[in-house]
């Protein structure tokens, strides 16, 4: 299994929609895990921190099955502006190394 | 609000030339990273440094690559002598706590 794997997509949704991605990981001693948004050829940026069952900000939800190892994002009312790569990684396994999924790139159209 | 800076944002150099890269990471940060993303590909971590040692590093981050915290502020990455393939974009990270947050990168390019 890899570290981490996200499905690529890439999804295209209309304005409006409700759309979901999934990420599963293989160390199940990460404690912590991050959705960062990366748009094109720009720096990751932190979107949302989950340190327990999971995490809610405005549109967005994180929600972490520890049982099946996966992370999930819902993006909810989408805007033209949520066009961008969604990276997950976890985190907090007491090491420093950082393992980032490859992404799901997501495209809202008008 | 506080952010992390990189210098250059862009640089070229000849193959077997050696690069430095810069990084200021937030202030009352004791964590910093190196990270790089291949055009089209996902990011990848390279070191991480804390207490001014390297905590860990991947298998990318050979003899060729060294960091340094020279003062208080500074983080550097320099690649010895830089091959095509080093042409990437360069990304710094720090934190604090759990999250960490990213400069804007500097693209080496490698003719």
């Amino acid at each position: 299994r890899k570290e981490v794997e996200q499905d690529p997509g890439p999804f295209n949704v209309p304005e409006g929609a409700t759309v979901a991605f999934n990420c599963t990981y293989s160390n199940s001693a990460s404690q912590s895990f991050f959705w960062y948004r990366q748009d094109c050829r720009k720096e990751p940026k932190l979107l949302m921190s989950v340190y327990s069952s999971g995490n809610e900000d405005g549109r967005f939800t994180a929600q972490l099955n520890r049982a099946s190892q996966y992370i999930s994002l819902l993006i909810r009312d989408s805007k033209l502006s949520d066009s961008a790569t969604y990276l997950c990684v976890p985190g907090g396994t007491g090491g420093f190394k950082t393992i980032f999924g490859a992404g799901t790139r997501l495209f809202v159209k008008a | 609000e506080p952010e992390v800076t990189q210098t250059p944002s862009h640089q070229v150099t000849q193959m077997g030339q050696e690069v430095i890269l810069r990084c200021v990471p937030i202030s009352n940060h004791l964590y910093f990273y190196w990270y790089r993303q291949i055009l089209g590909q996902k990011v990848e971590f390279l070191v991480s440094f804390y207490n001014n040692e390297i905590s860990e590093k991947s298998e990318i981050f050979d003899d060729q690559f060294s960091v340094e915290r020279p003062d208080g502020s500074n983080f550097t990455l320099k690649i010895r002598s830089t091959k095509l393939e080093d042409s990437a974009m360069y990304f710094c990270a720090s934190r604090e706590d759990y999250e960490q947050y990213f400069g804007p990168g500097t693209r080496l390019t490698v003719t």
